[in-house]
């Protein structure tokens, strides 16, 4: 039972281009998050899927995409990477969609854009 | 209050001291209350979810309470030790269906 896994762990990408960071989780949770932690901001959501089939937007979408390709793997895209992206990554999921459940997170990613 | 806050921002105590912290939340359309721990390099790992106004959770030394009418809940440890250095998070869901909204933390540093 591997949890809450990502990939990459590490990145550093040009401005300008693309890329989409993975995770998939092996729990049969329902939700699953994308959050970015920034110095001093704490933990942003940018992309939450409630269940299979469906998104929705956080607090800091822009620039950013989002595919729940099935119930196990939420991916995020960045089509036109910017400095201000520079950001470590976090998935999560949680058992179910009303918030009375805690989140399992994955390592994160750390991405750099230069 | 409109988001997550949570006080104070950093704490450092002596090992043996006992501390807690507070987290503020919206306390209208409440759902549920979460704590977390997070340690440097590594992933936040959920230590209480809370639903009910009154809730007191314990787990180990560390233990929290609940106080959904008006909007706080205490995060209490007792005889902190060096490996409860750690960044303490607690969130609470804005909508029903889990949009989770998470305050900024409240770092924590044991000294030996």
């Amino acid at each position: 039972n591997a949890g809450v896994t990502q990939t990459p762990k590490f990145q550093v990408l040009k401005t300008g281009q693309s890329m989409t960071l993975q995770c998939a989780q092996d729990m049969n949770h329902n939700s699953m998050y994308w959050y970015r932690q920034d110095p001093g901001m704490g933990l942003r959501l940018i992309y939450y899927s409630a269940s299979e089939g469906t998104t929705d937007k956080g607090e800091v979408p822009n620039g950013y995409n989002v595919s729940r390709l099935n119930k196990r793997e939420f991916s995020l895209r960045l089509e036109s990477a910017a400095p201000s992206q520079t950001s470590v990554y976090f998935c999560a999921s949680s058992e179910d969609g009303r918030g009375v459940r805690g989140q399992y997170f994955g390592p994160g990613t750390r991405l750099t854009v230069t | 209050i409109l988001n997550v806050e949570q006080s104070p921002q950093s704490l450092h105590v002596q090992e043996g001291d006992s501390t807690n912290f507070t987290c503020s939340f919206p306390s209208s359309n409440f759902y549920a209350l979460h704590w977390y721990r997070w340690e440097t390099a590594k992933s936040p790992e959920a230590l209480f979810v809370m639903t009910l106004n009154g809730d007191e959770k314990k787990k180990g030394r560390i233990s929290a309470t609940l106080n959904t009418k008006e909007g706080y809940s205490y995060l209490y440890i007792k005889g902190s030790q060096p490996e409860d250095s750690a960044t303490y998070l607690c969130a609470s869901p804005k909508t029903s269906y889990d949009k989770v909204i998470f305050g900024p933390g409240t770092s924590l540093s044991v000294i030996p």
